[in-house]
C-alpha cells in the first residue's frame, strides 16, 4: 500500500514570506499523481496544485509551486508571498490508476500565517 | 453548478441509533468517494463507486457501516448502530474519472457526533 508522510505537523510563516511544506511518499508504481489540498477552518477541501509523475517540470499555480523529486519520492509545496488567507491545514495526497482513483492522504500540516 | 451536496451538515445522535448521511455528486461525474476525517487517523477512504458500482470498500470499518448508490445522483452512508468512536467528519467527493485524473470535488462534509 502507498503511504504519504508529512513530517511537519505545524509550520509558521510571516506574511509576505515564503514557506515550504514537505511531503514524501512510498510507492512501487510508475504512473501516479500527486496533489496538495488546502483545508481552511470552514473544513472545505480545496485543490491547490497537482503534479503528474511522468512530467519532469514542476507544477506552478500563481504563488504556489512544487518541488517534485521522483527518485527521492518527495513532493514539497512552496508558498510564496504568504497571505493571511493561506492559513489552513495542507494535505499532500497520492493517487494512481493502478490502485483506483481514490486519494491517499498524509496527516496534514497546519500552517499559521502571522502578520 | 451547486457542487457536491451533503446533508445533514451536522448530526448529533445517541449511541445505538441509526445514522444516514447523504450525498449528491456533481452532475455528470461517474465516480463517488466517501472519506472520513478524524484527528487520530486523518483523512481515510471508506468506499468508492464507479458508475454506481462499489469498487473498493476495504476502508469500511465494520459491518455497522454500509453505503449505497442507487443512481448516479445520490449516495448514502449508513451507520447502524452508531458508536461514539464513529464521531468524525464525513466527506463525499465526486470526479469525472478517467484520464487525465480530473479533480475530485469535495462536499462540505457532515460533522457527526455520537454521544
Amino acid at each position: 500500500a502507498q503511504t504519504v508522510t508529512q513530517s511537519q505537523p505545524e509550520m509558521s510563516v510571516q506574511e509576505a514570506e515564503t514557506v515550504t511544506l514537505s511531503c514524501t511518499y512510498d510507492t512501487s508504481e510508475s504512473d501516479y499523481y500527486l496533489f496538495w489540498y488546502k483545508q481552511p477552518p470552514s473544513r472545505q477541501m480545496i485543490l491547490v496544485i497537482r503534479q503528474e509523475a511522468y512530467k519532469q517540470q514542476n507544477a506552478t499555480e500563481n504563488r504556489f509551486s512544487v518541488n517534485f523529486q521522483k527518485a527521492a519520492k518527495s513532493f514539497s509545496l512552496k508558498i510564496s508571498d504568504s497571505q493571511l488567507g493561506d492559513a489552513a491545514m495542507y494535505f499532500c495526497a497520492y493517487r494512481s490508476s493502478a490502485s483506483g482513483y481514490a486519494l491517499n492522504f498524509g496527516k496534514g500540516t497546519s500552517l499559521l500565517v502571522t502578520p | 453548478d451547486a457542487g457536491v451536496i451533503q446533508s445533514p451538515r451536522h448530526e448529533v445522535t445517541e449511541m445505538g441509533q441509526e445514522v444516514t448521511l447523504r450525498c449528491k455528486p456533481i452532475s455528470g461525474h461517474n465516480s463517488l468517494f466517501w472519506y472520513r476525517q478524524t484527528m487520530m487517523r486523518g483523512l481515510e477512504l471508506l468506499i468508492y463507486f464507479n458508475n454506481n458500482v462499489p469498487i473498493d470498500d476495504s476502508g469500511m470499518p465494520e459491518d455497522r457501516f454500509s453505503a449505497k448508490m442507487p443512481n448516479a445522483s445520490f449516495s448514502t452512508l449508513k451507520i447502524q448502530p452508531s458508536e461514539p468512536r464513529d464521531s468524525a467528519v464525513y466527506f463525499c467527493a465526486s470526479t469525472a474519472g478517467g484520464s487525465p485524473p480530473y479533480e475530485q470535488y469535495f462536499g462540505p462534509g457532515t460533522r457527526l457526533t455520537v454521544t
